[in-house]
């Protein structure tokens, strides 16, 4: 298994509070990504990383910031949680970009905004 | 953005079954992928390909570029093929990167 893990695995949150979750790898890939899971929209791109400090918006950026500092973590910050944000959020990691190298997930984090 | 859309969401068949499970995506792309999500939710990906036909053990996933258009194949289901499986491909909007997905087809095997 690919060595990525994603803390905290949940979360309950209060309207309004930010919150970080954290990426962390241990395979040195340079890609690094974070969907969020609804039901019926499955998984869509928040943010995503080509490596230290440079970062791109996804499709579902806005509320979210995201930091990568080190190769092997990436940081995803609500600023502000909403009851919009309640969802489970998965990290991956990629060697290629473009998907065009294999995709390797974490075990996600289930969070809460209440 | 490239659309992703798959078919059927919802899957019910018998232990031993041949399962077929469809993808079809709107933009030209380098490399589809099939996933695997069992309850309690983690992801694993289970083929990434580019033409032809990919095998892993009970498991086949077949591409038509062309056709824009996937499928994922299961011989000899099993109830442990229980989960939801789902097709990404890449994003292709705006310059970003990442993938795109399907919604998933939740499958399940009865014994």
């Amino acid at each position: 298994d690919a060595g990525i893990t994603q803390s905290p695995r949940h979360k309950v949150t209060e309207t309004g509070t930010p919150v970080t979750l954290r990426c962390h790898q241990t395979e040195n890939h340079r890609y690094m990504y974070w969907y969020r899971q609804d039901p019926g929209h499955g998984l869509r791109l928040i943010h995503y990383s080509y490596g230290v400090k440079d970062t791109d918006k996804g499709e579902v950026s806005d509320g979210y910031s995201v930091s990568r500092s080190k190769t092997e973590d990436f940081l995803l910050t609500l600023e502000s949680a909403t009851s919009s944000q309640t969802s489970v959020y998965f990290c991956a990691i990629s060697e290629s970009g473009r998907a065009g190298g294999e995709a390797f997930f974490g075990q996600g984090t289930r969070l809460t905004v209440v | 953005k490239n659309e992703v859309e798959q078919s059927p969401q919802n899957l019910t068949a018998q232990e031993g079954e041949f399962i077929t499970i469809n993808c079809s995506y709107s933009v030209g792309i380098s490399a589809l992928h099939w996933l695997q999500q069992h309850p309690g939710g983690g992801i694993v990906s289970l083929f990434m390909l580019s033409s032809g036909k990919k095998k892993h053990g009970r498991l086949i996933a077949t591409i038509n570029i062309q056709e824009k258009h996937s499928s994922l194949h299961i011989t000899a289901s099993h109830p442990r093929d229980s989960a939801v499986y789902i097709c990404a491909a890449p994003y292709s909007g705006g310059g970003a990167d990442g993938l795109t997905f399907g919604k998933g087809t939740h499958l399940i095997i009865q014994p």
